[in-house]
């Protein structure tokens, strides 16, 4: 499996709580993203990171910030939960941005519920 | 943004029955590319495609650029095929760097 792994699994957190979901690779890969999937929407880019500190928006980045300091870590935050959070992430890493014979790897996803 | 379409929604497969699912997508890309998600929620990559054709076992794709369109096709399905087949392009015309999914096919292939 390559190496890219998600923490945590599982998380319940109450509503206005400040939430960290952590995505770690070991593969040095520079292009790293956050989805979320929920019923009826397939999957959702959050924010990417093309290298250390080089992050950018996706479609439904409202209410989330990403930080990457290291090439292995992605992090991302959502500053106060809400219900509209609950869902589940993925990580997923990149080579080359996809752009290629390698395409993406993805983690085994975090599910959130915001109560 | 790329809009991507993907059909049917759902389908319900005998074992041993062939498949083909559609994706539409809205402008030309330069990255498409096709996933499974298993029952486990597990995504894996299985082409990459932006144009051409490729074979991987018992599946294979096929994308017509020029007109917009990639075709997944399953044959002799199996049990284990079961899952969401999700087709991705390019977010927008100026970066190939984030995926665009589309909704997915949901399949079921009973024994």
């Amino acid at each position: 499996d390559a190496g890219i792994t998600q923490s945590p699994r599982h998380k319940v957190t109450e509503t206005g709580t400040p939430v960290t979901l952590r995505c770690h690779q070991t593969e040095n890969h520079r292009y790293m993203y956050w989805y979320r999937q929920d019923p009826g929407h397939g999957l959702r880019l959050i924010h990417y990171s093309y290298g250390v500190k080089d992050t950018d928006k996706g479609e439904v980045s409202d209410g989330y910030s990403v930080s990457r300091s290291k090439t292995e870590d992605f992090l991302l935050t959502l500053e106060s939960a809400t219900s509209s959070q609950t869902s589940v992430y993925f990580c997923a890493i990149s080579e080359s941005g996809g752009a290629s014979n390698y395409g993406y790897t993805f983690g085994s996803g975090t599910r959130l519920t915001v109560v | 943004g790329i809009q991507v379409e993907q059909s049917p929604p759902d389908l319900i497969l005998q074992e041993g029955a062939n498949s083909t699912l559609r994706c539409n997508f809205s402008d030309s890309v330069n990255n498409l590319q096709w996933f499974h998600q298993n029952p486990w929620g597990q995504l894996i990559n299985l082409f990459y495609i932006p144009s051409g054709t490729k074979q991987n076992g018992r599946l294979s794709a096929t994308t017509v650029a020029t007109e917009r369109y990639s075709l997944l096709y399953i044959s002799s399905s199996q049990t284990t095929d079961s899952g969401v087949y999700f087709c991705a392009v390019d977010l927008n015309s100026n970066s190939g760097y984030a995926l665009n999914f589309g909704k997915g096919t949901s399949l079921l292939v009973t024994p």
